[in-house]
């Protein structure tokens, strides 16, 4: 079983609509939770981090975490064009490195 | 504030050659992680690095691969004797402190072997 589970998709989405983007994971010593967006032959940029479980907000970028179900998400709200990406989720314990799903590709659709 | 600098951003070699992949990570960073992105397939962790330590290299491959994060200059990876399944994306990132925080990435060496 791997560490993370992300569905790779693709998703395709309207301009404007509310895009929910998900990982599961297996290790109870995860506590903290980013998710990365990249895009084609770039390196991956990080869009929230949060620690534990609760809710995190940023601009038109939510992360919620719920440690119980062992479930985390990503919703953007008002999708551009420009929000056409892969999206990463990678999450840590106390140990040196993060794990991380193998990425869900996103499109909007203008 | 200049980002995490990646150089090459591709290189090319053939079999059997040596491979060098540097990384200044962003400033005031002292922890440098690398990992490989393969095709279809997410980031996996290859080594962590502090200022003249090798903290957790876990991930890399016992044999042809090395790491260095000396006091002067740019953290290494080193791969020697590169094969066709080297060919991936190197991607270095940085933080702050230990571990668990932001971490931040470059925007990666694309490896080629021919």
């Amino acid at each position: 079983q791997k560490e993370v589970e992300q569905d790779p998709g693709p998703l395709s989405v309207p301009e404007g609509a509310i895009v929910s983007l998900n990982c599961t994971y297996s290790n109870s010593a995860f506590q903290y939770f980013m998710w990365y967006r990249q895009y084609s032959r770039k390196g991956p940029e990080l869009l929230m981090y949060t620690y534990s479980s609760g809710n995190k907000e940023d601009g038109r970028f939510t992360a919620q975490v719920d440690k119980s179900s062992k479930y985390i998400s990503l919703f953007i709200r008002d999708s551009q064009p420009s929000d056409s990406a892969t999206y990463l989720c990678a999450m840590s314990g106390e140990g040196n490195q993060f794990y991380f799903g193998t990425g869900t590709s996103l499109t909007v659709i203008p | 504030n200049a980002g995490v600098m990646q150089n090459p951003r591709h290189l090319v070699r053939r079999r059997g050659q040596e491979a060098r992949l540097r990384c200044s990570p962003m400033k005031g960073h002292s922890h440098v992680y690398w990992y490989r992105q393969l095709p279809e397939e997410g980031l996996k962790f290859m080594v962590y690095l502090q200022k003249e330590n090798i903290i957790d290299e876990s991930g890399m491959p016992k044999e042809r691969f090395s790491a260095e994060f000396p006091k002067e200059g740019p953290s290494i990876l080193r791969i020697q004797q590169v094969v066709r399944g080297d060919s991936a994306a190197y991607f270095c990132a940085s933080s702050p402190i230990n571990g668990n925080t932001e971490a931040f990435f470059g925007q990666g060496t694309r490896l080629t072997v021919v």
